[in-house]
């Protein structure tokens, strides 16, 4: 199983609700990323987790909030996000956490009312 | 990481082979090119890497000049299917293991 999945494919929320954003993989990868893909614009780093640790988080706003449950799962908290937060989420994940060769997720579309 | 820089599009006929060029002039000497594609909706795809030899896979070739200050990444018979955006990245491998996305070459490839 080379793949890695992400639910669900489209969220429409308000600015007051809370949500989550599910990636899973079977990989056996211990490395685990969040990526934010504006439109026209390249994927930007939100998160790194390593063995289950969060490792790197690029100053990302506390209303998301990262969750490694265990090497197969990775969640995306959201909470009171704004309008410009609307994006393509994209999860992927890596052997270990010095990268080489990143899975990606096909995204969840995001969008706040 | 080093910056890339891309052609912003290319065009390729199908069947052709597309060369999408990439310069890193800033480039280290323990920093690797990375090649990753991303097809309209869909999340990026890895298609391959290098350090200072030329490398092949069953996607592409990467090739690496001899300074290393550019490469050329070359799909041999380029197909509808290849029409995506193509990121050039150079990275450290052993650091943490950010991907620096930069701008791209969006690839149209036409019949």
């Amino acid at each position: 199983d080379t793949e890695v999945t992400q639910t669900p494919k489209h969220l429409v929320m308000g600015m007051t609700n809370k949500k989550s954003l599910k990636c899973e993989q079977h990989m056996g990868h211990r490395a685990m990323y969040w990526y934010k893909q504006k439109a026209k614009k390249p994927p930007e780093l939100m998160f790194v987790y390593s063995y289950e640790k969060l490792s790197i988080n690029e100053s990302v706003p506390s209303r998301f909030s990262p969750e490694c449950p265990n090497s197969s799962l990775l969640n995306l908290h959201l909470h009171a996000l704004q309008p410009e937060d609307s994006a393509l989420y994209l999860c992927a994940s890596s052997q270990g956490s010095q990268g080489n060769e990143q899975f990606f997720g096909p995204g969840t579309r995001l969008t706040v009312l | 990481d080093a910056k890339t820089t891309q052609p912003p599009s290319m065009d390729c006929a199908e069947g052709r082979a597309a060369n999408l060029p990439c310069n890193h002039s800033t480039i280290s000497g323990n920093e690797y090119v990375y090649w990753y594609r991303q097809i309209h909706s869909q999340g990026p795809q890895y298609i391959i890497h290098g350090l200072k030899n030329n490398e092949t896979n069953e996607m592409a070739s990467l090739i690496i000049t001899e300074d290393r200050k550019s490469s050329t990444l070359i799909l041999p018979h380029a197909t509808l299917r290849d029409t995506a955006v193509y990121y050039c990245i150079v990275r450290v491998v052993g650091t943490a293991s950010k991907l620096t996305f930069g701008t791209g070459t969006r690839l149209q490839v036409t019949l």
